[in-house]
């Protein structure tokens, strides 16, 4: 069935350095793919997405990559700040142009070191 | 950006009891609307897809008549817990797509607490 998961549950990054969290995901028929913080307590908040004839998108301090030879997309943050400490979920939505329902990985947590 | 808003942002209940959860697209409208639940250290789980004056899509596995889900207006979707049970603590979050769809806005989510 389909599935996105990622690779790493936890990370730890020092203060400054950039970081790079990693997801796997087994339908290759999704063309949209997404990437969302969530804070402790709060609802999903909207990162940056990619859509599947792209391999790269850059936006304010983060980078997605997508590459679907091996079904793989990262999300790199640089210069990590303290207020990026969250949980990352990657999602999936075969539809991109509808309504359709977004699919999330199991989601990384990242905490920065001082 | 659009804003979608999500009422209560918690509420503790008695076993038995039924709990209503709202969500409101606040400077948009919304034909559709996602219910997830979220366990601790877990991810977003899809629970239903309310669809405005028509009958909502339960994910496999989510009992219908337990989660009553009710979309009248463009603006809003409310999922009722009904009979709620300790099992059913958890966190939902309701979400509404952009006009074009690509997109997704989520409440900020309600902390269900049954005791």
């Amino acid at each position: 069935g389909e599935s996105v998961g990622l690779h790493l549950p936890t990370l730890s990054v020092q203060e400054g350095d950039n970081s790079i969290i990693n997801c796997a995901y087994s339908n290759s028929a999704s063309d949209y793919f997404i990437w969302y913080k969530q804070e402790s307590g709060k609802g999903p908040q909207f990162i940056i997405d990619i859509r599947s004839n792209m391999d790269k998108r850059q936006g304010q301090r983060v980078t997605v990559l997508l590459n679907k030879t091996v079904k793989h997309l990262s999300l790199q943050i640089a210069a990590t700040q303290p207020g990026d400490s969250a949980v990352y979920f990657c999602a999936e939505n075969s539809g991109y142009s509808s309504a359709s329902k977004i699919i999330f990985g199991s989601g990384t947590r990242l905490s920065i070191r001082p | 950006g659009a804003v979608v808003s999500q009422h209560p942002s918690w509420v503790i209940c008695k076993s038995g009891t039924s709990v209503k959860i709202e969500c409101r697209s606040l400077d948009f409208q919304a034909t559709t609307m996602f219910w997830y639940r979220q366990f601790p250290k877990q991810s977003l789980m899809l629970m239903a897809t309310s669809n405005e004056g028509s009958k909502a899509t339960y994910e496999q596995g989510v009992e219908k008549d337990k989660f009553l889900i009710n979309h009248a207006s463009l603006t809003l979707s409310t999922l009722t817990v009904t009979s709620a049970h300790p099992e059913d603590s958890s966190f939902y979050i309701c979400s509404a797509p952009s006009r074009g769809g690509e997109k997704l806005f989520f409440g900020s989510g309600t902390q269900l607490s049954v005791l």
